[in-house]
């Protein structure tokens, strides 16, 4: 079946616009995740949900990021006032409910903040 | 304060013996240790994992052991092949310590290259 998507593949903005990053979860999966890859880091944990709500959001580095989940199914991560530090791979993971332990990964978005 | 820690970044091995990827952490509530791997421009993808009642799981070419009272883990491939060559995460999770069980907490991951 198809796994997770991301979209778009890679972006690149300019310092202060704000960026919408987009992730498909693979059917069914009703936990979804967001981290974030720097440069020559590992994987930072952003953000949790479980359908539609967010039990957790305490990964996101600032009130310029936010992120939604609709339908318990389709994820948008939002980063307003982008800056240059906010350049990274964004990476979304789904899985079934009771089994985080089995985090699925999309290719991630490659943001270029200039 | 880095909870997963792999302490080479990278790693080269010959075709055909055996490659050895180190992992420590610091964090005793992990309770659920995992491999992924990773080509540039995908993301990552589950290779093996282990539950802290084990010491060793093995998975055809891929072994991970488990050492709690060091807090380290290991994944051997043998024999390593060329298609082997990516980038290998470590992470681990409180799976039943209660808290944040949902969380994988991610080493910085160590390139592997196997040279033909």
């Amino acid at each position: 079946g198809a796994g997770v998507s991301q979209s778009p593949s890679n972006k690149v903005t300019e310092k202060g616009k704000d960026v919408e990053l987009r992730c498909d979860p693979i059917s069914g999966h009703t936990a979804l995740y967001w981290y974030r890859q720097s440069l020559g880091q590992g994987l930072e944990f952003l953000i949790y949900f479980q359908g539609n709500s967010a039990p957790d959001k305490s990964g996101l580095p600032s009130d310029r990021f936010s992120a939604e989940r609709t339908g318990g199914s389709v994820s948008t991560l939002t980063i307003q006032r982008t800056q240059q530090e906010d350049s990274a791979v964004y990476l979304c993971a789904s899985s079934l409910m009771f089994r985080s332990y089995e985090q699925y990964f999309g290719p991630g978005t490659r943001l270029t903040v200039t | 304060d880095q909870q997963v820690k792999q302490n080479s970044p990278s790693l080269s091995v010959q075709e055909g013996r055996i490659s050895i990827l180190n992992c420590d952490y610091t964090n005793s509530m992990f309770d659920y240790f995992l491999w992924y791997k990773k080509y540039p421009a995908e993301g990552p993808t589950f290779l093996i994992s282990i539950s802290s009642i084990k010491d060793k799981n093995e998975d055809g070419r891929f072994t991970v052991f488990l050492n709690k009272s060091a807090k380290h883990l290991s994944l051997h491939i043998v024999p390593s092949q060329p298609g082997d060559s990516a980038v290998y995460f470590c992470a681990a999770s409180a799976l039943r310590s209660g808290g944040s069980n949902y969380k994988l907490t991610f080493g910085k991951g160590t390139l592997l290259t196997v040279n033909p």
